[in-house]
């Protein structure tokens, strides 16, 4: 199975950068996966790691180390809307279809 | 192109009712999930379809719970003498495959169960 930790929430100020962390402890891995969650709506993904390493994407970026089962997103150049959950989520190599979620990380992002 | 829809957008049962909560995924998509999410907490896999058949049926909380899809299309959720427990909301994802990026997950609105 997954075991998948988090921090519950965080507090960041606008313009700054904030780094959220995930940790895994796996039997089976086949990419790691971060979604934003905006309250009272569905998840929307953000990025798609499986290789070790930074991957970028405008203002967020996603790194992950296999050996070390961790992985982190970064927000840059923080806005007021950038206020949600994050959301990292493993998916399992030895069950093609099965993701395990993290129970969230709640930022809020303050003026 | 229109993305994932479910049916209803919310639904207030009684215990010992059954409901069925419906999905609608991408159109082409072959791949399509259910979750279920509490109140502040992740989500929590319920099953997964490639096509019409479910490889794995073990995040089902109960034999209460049950799904199908056909057609490769619509699947259908249905939770059969619903307990005070079963409520939180119900998401469905859909993707275009199961390799790679091909993976990632479109999620649907959910549908908000509330059994009273």
């Amino acid at each position: 199975g997954q075991n998948i930790d988090q921090p519950t929430e965080m507090t960041a100020t606008e313009g700054a950068i904030v780094q959220i962390n995930c940790t895994y402890q796996t039997s089976g891995f086949n990419g790691l996966f971060w979604y934003q969650q905006h309250a009272g709506e569905a998840p929307t993904f953000l990025s798609y790691n499986v290789l070790d390493g930074l991957e970028e994407k405008g203002r967020f970026s996603s790194f992950l180390s296999r050996s070390k089962g961790y992985s982190y997103l970064l927000l840059k150049e923080l806005q007021m809307k950038d206020s949600a959950s994050y959301l990292c989520a493993v998916r399992d190599n030895t069950n093609a279809g099965k993701s395990t979620f993290g129970d969230g990380t709640t930022l809020t992002v303050k003026p | 192109g229109a993305g994932v829809s479910q049916s209803p957008s919310n639904k207030v049962t009684e215990k010992g009712k059954d409901v069925e909560l419906r999905c609608d995924p991408i159109s082409g998509h072959t791949a399509l999930y259910w979750y279920r999410q509490s109140l502040g907490q992740g989500l929590e896999f319920l099953i997964y379809f490639q096509g019409n058949s479910a490889p794995d049926k073990s995040g089902l909380p109960s034999d209460r719970f049950s799904a199908e899809r056909t057609g490769g299309s619509v699947s259908t959720l249905t939770i059969q003498r619903t307990q005070q427990e079963d409520s939180a909301v119900y998401l469905c994802a859909s993707s275009l495959g199961q390799q790679g990026p091909s993976y990632e997950q479109y999620f649907g609105p959910g549908t908000r169960l509330t059994v009273t």
